[in-house]
């Protein structure tokens, strides 16, 4: 059974400080990473995507990818009170997506 | 460009009605899948189509049945509902394994 890990939070964090969300996968052959962010009621929204080890930035939000520990996380900087969200982790396997049940950020003003 | 498109918004269903889901895209996708998502857990895979003409079951397909119509159009059909498919539906497409999926807003289901 292939398998997607995420601490299911809740996560607080102080506005303008750095959210740190962390994921780990089971598949040593998936290829492809993303994180979705999701307001409650609403549908999952991509933030970012990720294939190679190392770090990828993209405006306030910096994903990190270590293939060998299985690991891949997602940080964001200068956190805001709309950045409160659940953040998904999904791991492709195969033709579909693994996904992981959710890390929920609340952003204390 | 509508992007993920599904009906219905909400539904209420009896034990043992029958109702489909519809879903389409305009993005000129390949390949759509249907999710559905419970409280306190991620998106479990009832059922995808990898490309026009094809089907496959995903994790969750028991109770469900679907059907690509086109390369548009996507639908989920329960056949005879029963609570224990009380939860949010969403559709999703993407263009190719590997690649960034699309939700359409969801269909919320209450099976009484």
């Amino acid at each position: 059974q292939k398998e997607v890990e995420q601490n299911s939070g809740p996560l607080s964090v102080p506005e303008g400080a750095i959210a740190s969300l962390n994921c780990t996968y089971s598949d040593r052959g998936s290829q492809s990473f993303f994180w979705y962010r999701q307001y409650s009621g609403k549908s999952p929204e991509l933030i970012m995507f990720i294939y190679s080890n190392g770090d990828k930035e993209d405006g306030r939000f910096t994903a990190q990818l270590n293939k060998a520990s299985q690991y891949v996380s997602l940080l964001i900087r200068d956190s805001q009170p709309s950045d409160s969200a659940t953040y998904l982790c999904a791991v492709d396997s195969n033709y579909q997506l693994i996904w992981g049940a959710g890390t929920k950020l609340i952003i204390k003003p | 460009n509508a992007g993920v498109t599904q009906t219905p918004k909400f539904q209420v269903l009896k034990t043992g009605q029958s109702m489909t889901l519809q879903c389409a895209q305009d993005m000129n996708h390949n390949s759509m899948y249907w999710y559905r998502q419970d409280p306190g857990m991620g998106l479990r895979l009832i059922y995808y189509s990898a490309s026009e003409g094809t089907t496959d079951k995903g994790e969750v397909p028991n109770g469900y049945n679907v059907s690509r119509l086109n390369k548009r159009e996507f639908s989920l059909r329960l056949e005879s509902a029963a609570p224990s498919q009380t939860s949010v539906y969403f559709c999703a497409s993407f263009p190719r394994v590997g690649e960034t999926q699309y939700f359409g807003p969801g269909t919320r289901l209450l099976v009484l």
